[in-house]
């Protein structure tokens, strides 16, 4: 079955650090893959996504490139602010010839991300 | 528009009572999702909607039921509430894109304590 796994964490930052949070996975099919966001008290939304192998996501400073031969959708960001701070989960959405999935995603575990002043 | 909605917020409820929790969304999407989120284990799947009518089981079904009776609202119901139910619900919506891209968005959440 399809599963994702996320560095540990939590991860502590000061303010302009340079992020990586990793991102691993396995799939049967052609995967999207996307990273969720959720700030303190709400619920998750999109931060960028991916639909096929090489494919670059992007938006607010944050990038995640799709790379099959790693199987790998590790997310980055130059200079991370204080409104950064929040759970950042990984996910994949599986894709087969000749089927749907339905849109079904799977996550994985979240890695908080705490950035100081 | 309101997005996807939650009711309720909150609740403590004890071992072997019921409840129903109420998502509802305004995007006019066909596809609706019941996710729970426990420490560690990111979010998981309870069960899922692809339409008005239509129900199905995601990764961790036992002890949930749902209904979609209107396209706008799928409830979640849970018949004899257990202690291991204790967790936060979310519920979220999507367009289908038919090929596995669909962006979910999701309601702020429902806090449950089985004592």
């Amino acid at each position: 079955g399809n599963s994702v796994t996320q560095m540990e964490g939590p991860v502590t930052l000061s303010e302009e650090a340079f992020l990586t949070i990793n991102c691993t996975y396995t799939a049967t099919g052609y995967p999207s893959l996307f990273w969720y966001v959720q700030y303190p008290g709400e619920g998750l939304q999109l931060l960028l996504k991916a639909t096929k192998a090489d494919d670059k996501g992007s938006n607010k400073g944050f990038e995640a490139t799709y790379r099959k031969e790693t199987t790998s959708f590790h997310l980055e960001k130059g200079s991370v602010q204080v409104s950064d701070s929040a759970v950042y989960f990984c996910a994949l959405s599986g894709r087969y010839a000749g089927g749907t999935s339905y849109g079904k995603l799977t996550f994985g575990q979240g890695t908080i991300l705490t950035v100081h002043p | 528009n309101a997005g996807v909605t939650q009711t309720p917020k909150f609740r403590v409820l004890k071992t072997g009572q019921s409840m129903t929790l109420l998502c509802a969304q305004d995007m006019n999407h066909e596809y609706m999702y019941w996710y729970r989120q426990d420490p560690g284990m990111g979010l998981r799947l309870i069960h899922y909607s692809v339409g008005e009518g239509t129900t199905a089981k995601g990764e961790v079904p036992d002890g949930y039921n749902v209904s979609r009776l209107k396209k706008q609202n799928f409830l979640l119901g849970l018949e004899s509430a257990a202690p291991s139910q204790t967790s936060v619900y979310f519920c979220a919506s999507s367009s289908p894109a038919g090929d596995g891209t669909d962006t979910q968005y999701f309601g702020p959440g429902t806090r449950l304590t089985v004592l």
